[in-house]
C-alpha cells in the first residue's frame, strides 16, 4: 500500500517568514495530493490541494509543488501570520484512499 | 461547500457500554464514507471504508464486530463502537466524498469526536 514520509515533525518559524514542509510517497499511482491543517480537537481542514497531471498551484499565501519523478510535493507558506499555527498532514490518493503523512506542528513566532 | 455534520463532538462512556458516531452529509450526497481514528500527536489512521447500501470494507488490524459500521443512505454513516474499553479512547473522525467535486477528488471531513471511555 501507499506510505507516505513527512518532514519535519516541528517547525518554528518568525511571523512574516516563509515555512516549507515536505512528503514523499511510494505508490506512482497515487493521483491526487491534498494539504491538511488541523486545530486542536478538530478534523481536518483542506488548504490547498494538487492533482498529479500538474506541477505547481498556488493560493493567495500557499503554494504546492508536486515532483512525479521523485515522487515528492511540498507545502510553501508565505509570509506566515500566527494564525497559521496549526498541525499540517500531507496526504496521497491512491486507491481510493487517502494515506496521511505523520504530521508537522508549525509555530509561528510573534 | 460540502459540510460534513459529525456528532457527538465527545462522549465519555463506561467500560463496556456501546458508543454511536453519526455522520451526515448536508448539501451533498455522499457515497462513500471514510472512518479515521488518531490517536494524541499521532496522524488519521484510517479504519474502514463505507460504499451506500455495502458492507464496510474493515483495514488490517481493525476489528469489524467492535467497529460496526451502517452506512444505510447517501447522506448518513453510523460508527457503533461496541463493548467499549478504554483503549479505544481516541479521536474518530469520519470523511465523505464529494461527487460534485471535479473528477470525485473532493473528500470532506467532519469536525471529530473525543471519545473518552472510563
Amino acid at each position: 500500500g501507499e506510505n507516505v514520509e513527512q518532514h519535519p515533525s516541528t517547525l518554528s518559524v518568525q511571523e512574516g517568514d516563509s515555512a516549507v514542509i515536505k512528503c514523499t510517497y511510494s505508490d506512482s499511482a497515487s493521483n491526487y495530493f491534498p494539504w491538511y491543517k488541523q486545530e486542536l480537537g478538530k478534523g481536518p481542514q483542506l488548504i490547498i490541494d494538487i492533482r498529479s497531471n500538474v506541477g505547481e498551484k498556488k493560493d493567495q499565501r500557499i503554494a504546492v509543488t508536486l515532483n512525479k519523478t521523485a515522487k515528492h510535493f511540498s507545502l510553501h507558506i508565505t509570509e506566515t501570520q500566527p494564525e497559521d499555527s496549526a498541525v499540517y498532514f500531507c496526504a496521497a490518493r491512491g486507491n481510493e484512499k487517502l494515506t496521511f503523512g505523520t504530521g508537522t506542528r508549525l509555530t509561528i513566532i510573534p | 461547500g460540502a459540510v460534513v455534520s459529525q456528532h457527538p463532538s465527545r462522549v465519555i462512556c463506561k467500560s463496556g457500554t456501546s458508543v454511536k458516531i453519526e455522520c451526515r452529509s448536508l448539501d451533498f450526497q455522499a457515497t462513500t464514507m471514510f472512518w479515521y481514528r488518531q490517536f494524541p500527536k499521532q496522524s488519521l489512521m484510517l479504519m474502514a471504508t463505507s460504499n451506500e447500501g455495502s458492507k464496510a470494507t474493515y483495514e488490517q488490524g481493525v476489528e469489524k464486530d467492535k467497529f460496526l459500521i451502517n452506512h444505510a443512505s447517501l447522506t448518513l454513516s453510523t460508527l457503533t463502537v461496541t463493548s467499549a474499553h478504554p483503549e479505544d479512547s481516541s479521536f474518530y473522525i469520519c470523511s465523505a466524498r464529494d461527487l460534485a467535486v471535479a473528477v470525485n477528488y473532493g473528500y470532506t471531513f467532519g469536525s471529530g469526536t473525543r471519545l473518552t471511555v472510563v
